[in-house]
Parts: structure tokens; C-alpha cells; sequence
């Protein structure tokens, strides 16, 4: 079954912390993978995406990083500020009939002023 | 553009009320998707289309219907709606292919009594 788990949970931090949020995925066969941020009530907004062929992604303070043979996904945000707080959702995509995104369940991240 | 929108933002409903929440796009994406989100279960794949005339079942179907007439369109029925249908809605469009970005509405907020 394709499962993903993002760890930790729960982060706090002071601001102008760099902070990683981790993720794992127990299928390794995908075709890309997506970091979203959430904000509360909100939507889900599209931070960085992936391909299965690199190994990282840059915007900004962002850069994600992807071992694809291992599973594993990192999202690295340099010099956090109160306006990160948010959860952070990790999200592969495989192919398949449906093509789809599978979704952990989030770090929610609050930076401390 | 004004992106993935959705109506309502917040819905109470009875057990055994019907009720359609409503998606649109405006970006001429090919996939649609719906998803809900529940606590401690991320996001869920309910029903999706690759394209207008064409939907399919995702992980969670049972008590929804979707039908795609438009490209722009694609809502969600609930038949006879359950207190287990109490969740948080999004509507998400991507262009197509297996590298792009998937966006998302800003969700609906369903209460079942």
C-alpha cells in the first residue's frame, strides 16, 4: 500500500531558525513529488515540485530535496519568520489508473517571534 | 484568473439531506479531482476526470456521484448525506501530464447533523 508519513508532527521554532521537515513514502516508484503549505481554514497552496529525476528544488528560502531509492523527501526553509506558521504537506505522485497524489498528514510548523 | 473555486464555504446539513457542492476552474485544465480531508487522515481521493464526459472513483466514492458536462465544471453530489461525510471539501484541477502542479480551491467546510 502507498502510504506516506511526514515527520515530526508538530514543530515550534524561534524565528530565524532553518528548520526540515521530513517525508517518507513506502513506494518508491513515483513520477514526482509536491510540498504544499496550508494555512488554517485555507486551501492547499503548491510550494515546490519535484520531479523524479532531480534530486533538489530551489524558491526562495525553500529547497526540497528527494532520494527517490530511498523514499525519502526533506523540505529545508532557511531563516524561518512568523508568516512559515503553517502545516506543510508532502505529496508523491504516481501513475497508474488514477494518476494520483498521495498525502501525509502534515508538519504543522509555528515559528515563534 | 480567478483560479479553483468553490461554493460554498460552509454547509450544515441534516442526515438524508442531498446537497451539491460546486467546483469550477478557469485555467482549461483537463484533470479535476475532489478530496476530502479529515483529521489525522490527510487528504483523500474521492472521485476524479481526466477530462470533460469522463470521471472515475477514487479511494473514498461511496456516497458521492460527480459528473463532468464542462471542462470548467465538475461537482460533487452528496445523495443522502451521513454524520461520516462531516469533513473539509477540496475541489483541485491540473493541466495534465505527469509533471505538472496541482492547484486547489480553498475548500468547503460540510457539517452533518
Amino acid at each position: 500500500k502507498q502510504e506516506v508519513t511526514q515527520i515530526p508532527a508538530a514543530l515550534s521554532v524561534p524565528e530565524g531558525e532553518n528548520l526540515v521537515l521530513n517525508c517518507s513514502f513506502t513506494d518508491s516508484a513515483i513520477y514526482n513529488l509536491q510540498w504544499f503549505r496550508q494555512d488554517p481554514g485555507k486551501g492547499l497552496t503548491s510550494l515546490l515540485l519535484i520531479q523524479s529525476s532531480q534530486r533538489e528544488q530551489t524558491s526562495g528560502r525553500l529547497n526540497a530535496s528527494l532520494d527517490k531509492s530511498s523514499g525519502r523527501s526533506t523540505l529545508y526553509i532557511a531563516a524561518s519568520q512568523p508568516g512559515d506558521s503553517a502545516t506543510y504537506l508532502c505529496a508523491p505522485r504516481y501513475g497508474g489508473a488514477t494518476n494520483k497524489l498521495i498525502f501525509g498528514t502534515g508538519t504543522l510548523l509555528a515559528v515563534q517571534p | 484568473n480567478a483560479g479553483v473555486t468553490q461554493t460554498p464555504k460552509f454547509q450544515v446539513l441534516k442526515t438524508g439531506q442531498s446537497m451539491t457542492l460546486q467546483c469550477a476552474q478557469d485555467m482549461n485544465h483537463e484533470y479535476m479531482s475532489w478530496y476530502r480531508q479529515d483529521p489525522g487522515m490527510g487528504l483523500r481521493l474521492i472521485h476524479y476526470s481526466v477530462g470533460a464526459g469522463i470521471t472515475d472513483q477514487g479511494e473514498v466514492p461511496n456516497g458521492y456521484n460527480v459528473s463532468r458536462s464542462t471542462t470548467e465544471d465538475f461537482p460533487l453530489r452528496l445523495l443522502s448525506a451521513a454524520p461520516s461525510q462531516t469533513s473539509v471539501y477540496f475541489c483541485a484541477s491540473r493541466r495534465g501530464g505527469l509533471t505538472d502542479t496541482q492547484y486547489f480551491g480553498p475548500g468547503t467546510r460540510l457539517t452533518v447533523l
